[in-house]
């Protein structure tokens, strides 16, 4: 059975950093893209940024390129997302996604909650 | 990249049909056979339920149904039942540069 399994969420300042992992099993995790959607509370969802099945492709929605650093370690079945210079409008629930096509995600993890505030 | 247009809400009573419309561009959901929805409950992981505009993954009842018109997209949930209140995402391809683009979001309520 497959399983994304997130950590790394908390209460971060602005302007501070965090990063999230994302620990896949019962796949073989370098074959797939994987992507980081958020949902801030009370709101819909919103990609965030996805990676190829090696690394050497990312990708990132206009709201966070040049902050966040999407990456994964396939010998560690783990997904990375850093994130800095981060503000208020990054609070949200962060999950990461194992992608067929885009925009298609057969299996996601259970959400990590990242809350912005002083 | 802007999110596609979903109704906010849509309801229905036990046994009857709702659609739920989704609009896009010409550069996403008219520009591609690539439309999927998403069920997701309060608290829970969005579950994949129509990819492909027109496809179910095993699993999900054929009560549920996707269509594409030009750049509008819907949902059709047949027969409904008290489960298939939830909130529900349209997302499609939005190209190699935006990717994925949502919708943002239908409430379901069954009456």
């Amino acid at each position: 059975e497959v399983q994304l399994v997130e950590s790394g969420g908390g209460l971060v300042q602005p302007g501070g950093s965090l990063r999230l992992s994302c620990v896949g099993s019962g796949l073989t995790f370098s074959n797939y893209v994987m992507s980081w959607v958020r949902q801030a509370p009370g709101k819909g969802l919103e990609w965030v940024s996805g990676i190829s099945g090696s690394g050497d492709t990312t990708y990132y929605a206009g709201s966070v390129k040049g902050r966040f650093t999407i990456s994964r370690d396939n010998s560690q079945s783990t997904l990375y997302l850093q994130m800095s210079s981060l503000g208020a409008e990054d609070t949200a629930v962060y999950y990461c996604a194992k992608i067929t096509t885009y925009p298609t995600a057969d299996y996601w993890g259970q959400g990590t909650l990242v809350s912005v505030s002083s | 990249q802007s999110a596609l247009t979903q109704p906010p809400s849509a309801s229905g009573s036990p046994g009857q049909s709702v659609t739920i419309s989704c609009t896009g561009t010409s550069s996403d959901v008219g520009g591609y056979n690539y439309v999927s929805w998403y069920q997701q409950y309060p608290g829970k992981a969005p579950k994949v339920v129509i990819y492909e505009v027109n496809k179910r993954p095993s699993g999900v009842p054929d009560r549920f149904s996707g269509a594409k018109s030009g750049n509008t997209a819907s949902l059709t949930v047949s027969g409904l039942q008290a489960d298939d209140e939830a909130d529900y995402y349209c997302s499609s391809y939005a190209g190699s540069t935006f990717l994925w683009v949502f919708g943002g979001g239908t409430k379901l309520t069954v009456l």
